[in-house]
């Protein structure tokens, strides 16, 4: 079985501050995790995945996540927040090759 | 242009009148996937495909049924719609293997309203 748990539904960030958007995930199998992005009305877009290589995964537009075994984690940061990140996040778990388990979403916005 | 297509984009139909929803990629995929996303859920997947032929539940597949009888198109089929599946629907194709997950191509989606 396996299950993703993104803890706040919801983050603001002002322009230029870092983010930071946390997700936790359990997992019978060694996993490999996913961040999509999905702008308005657009479908959803890969950002970054883990699997099992280096534990911190750099993905486009400046966003990277880390894999944390110990603390079963896998946060998405960037370290200077641009409007056009304003998005939901999703964060995604396999641990098979088959069935994928979205989390419910994030929801950043950015002001200035 | 590598991309998923989904039609129609829209739609608006009653309740137990049979629907199907299309879906095409021209990537040569063996794995497509539908997903309804609904707010506050995020995406759920409804069912999957490894191959041609090979197809398997996902998490809630209830009142929905596909089929793979060619490797690029994966339709949804929804015999008899009710309300509760009012949803906006997402079909995706990745490449598979054994033991790896890759990235998935995901369509432009298609809102779907049952009255």
């Amino acid at each position: 079985a396996q299950s993703v748990t993104q803890l706040d539904s919801h983050v603001s960030v002002s322009e230029g501050t870092p983010v930071l958007l946390r997700c936790n995930y359990s997992s019978s199998y060694s996993p490999s995790l996913f961040w999509y992005v999905q702008h308005p009305n657009k479908g959803l877009q890969l950002l970054l995945k883990y699997t099992s290589a280096a534990t911190l995964v750099k993905g486009i537009n400046g966003f990277e996540a880390e894999f944390k075994k110990s603390e079963t984690s896998f946060h998405l940061t960037k370290p200077s927040a641009h409007m056009s990140d304003a998005a939901e996040y999703f964060c995604v778990v396999t641990g098979t090759a088959s069935k994928l388990t979205f989390g419910t979403g994030t929801r950043l916005q950015v002001t200035l | 242009e590598a991309q998923v297509t989904q039609n129609p984009r829209y739609l608006i139909t009653v309740t137990g009148k049979k629907l199907t929803v299309t879906c095409s990629q021209n990537m040569n995929h063996e794995y497509m996937s539908w997903y309804r996303q609904d707010p506050g859920l995020g995406l759920r997947q409804i069912y999957y495909s490894m191959n041609v032929e090979v197809t398997d539940k996902g998490d809630v597949p209830e009142g929905y049924k596909v089929s793979r009888k060619e490797k690029r198109n994966f339709p949804l089929i929804l015999e008899s719609p009710s309300p509760n599946q009012t949803s906006l629907y997402f079909c995706a194709s990745s490449r598979y293997g054994q033991g790896e997950t890759y990235e998935q191509y995901f369509g432009p989606g298609t809102r779907l309203t049952v009255t």
